[in-house]
């Protein structure tokens, strides 16, 4: 199936920096991806929508201007992290939506463990 | 307002058993219902997935049965197998617009040997 490659897998950062998260589609175009937070043993909480070449669309709550999501081409989004707190420790998914496939199918990235100290 | 609902939140089974979890939905908008399979500490696995059009899809061990008028879609394990042990999770979409999904709150199985 398709793949969707995210970087770093886990990161630890001092509180107060900023930490960049990479999501790529290995072997599709995705015009389209999202970013996901996930708490211990509960669900995925979509943070925002990336649309390539447009500006991310952030779900209610969800502080875009420290949550910063570019969408720079049809293989790369990234998520960066400003000015980290502990709170922010969490586990970031990414997952991208393959419009090649007729179900237009999504595929969600490995995750990235951040932990601020 | 969950749109989404899943049950049960965990799920014990022997092995060879079947595994059924099931998801109702309140947005009849919704045209795309997938399950994902996730295990610890990586990220969730498309498992299958299907549209309303149809009733049931097979693949494998893995069956979805989907209800359209009681709005309740439901994941079948045949023959469960320890490896099955993971955290389910159904989603629903709908086309137009971002198309993102909606995310039920997961089923932890264990699939006992």
């Amino acid at each position: 199936g398709a793949v969707v490659s995210q970087h770093p897998s886990w990161v630890i950062c001092k509180s107060g920096t900023s930490v960049k998260i990479e999501c790529r589609s290995l072997d599709f175009q995705a015009t389209t991806m999202f970013w996901y937070r996930q708490f211990p043993k509960q669900s995925l909480m979509l943070m925002a929508t990336s649309n390539e070449g447009s500006k991310a669309t952030y779900e209610q709550g969800v502080e875009k201007d420290k949550f910063l999501i570019n969408h720079a081409s049809l293989t790369l989004s990234t998520l960066t992290v400003t000015s980290a707190h502990p709170e922010d420790s969490s586990f970031y998914i990414c997952s991208a939506r393959d419009v090649g496939m007729a179900e237009n199918t999504i595929y969600f990235g490995e995750g990235s463990w951040l932990t601020v100290v | 307002q969950q749109q989404v609902k899943q049950s049960p939140q965990s799920l014990i089974v022997q092995k060879g058993g079947i595994s059924i979890i099931n998801c109702a939905y309140e947005n009849t908008a919704f045209d795309y219902f997938p399950w994902y399979q996730q295990f610890p500490g990586k990220g969730p696995a498309l498992l299958i997935a299907i549209r309303p059009d149809v009733s049931e899809k097979k693949e494998g061990r893995f069956t979805i049965s989907f209800n359209k008028s009681a709005k309740q879609f439901s994941l079948h394990i045949m023959d469960s197998q320890p490896g099955d042990s993971a955290t389910y999770f159904c989603a629903a979409s709908m086309r137009g617009g971002s198309e993102k999904l909606v995310f039920g709150k997961g089923t932890k199985l264990t699939v006992n040997p």
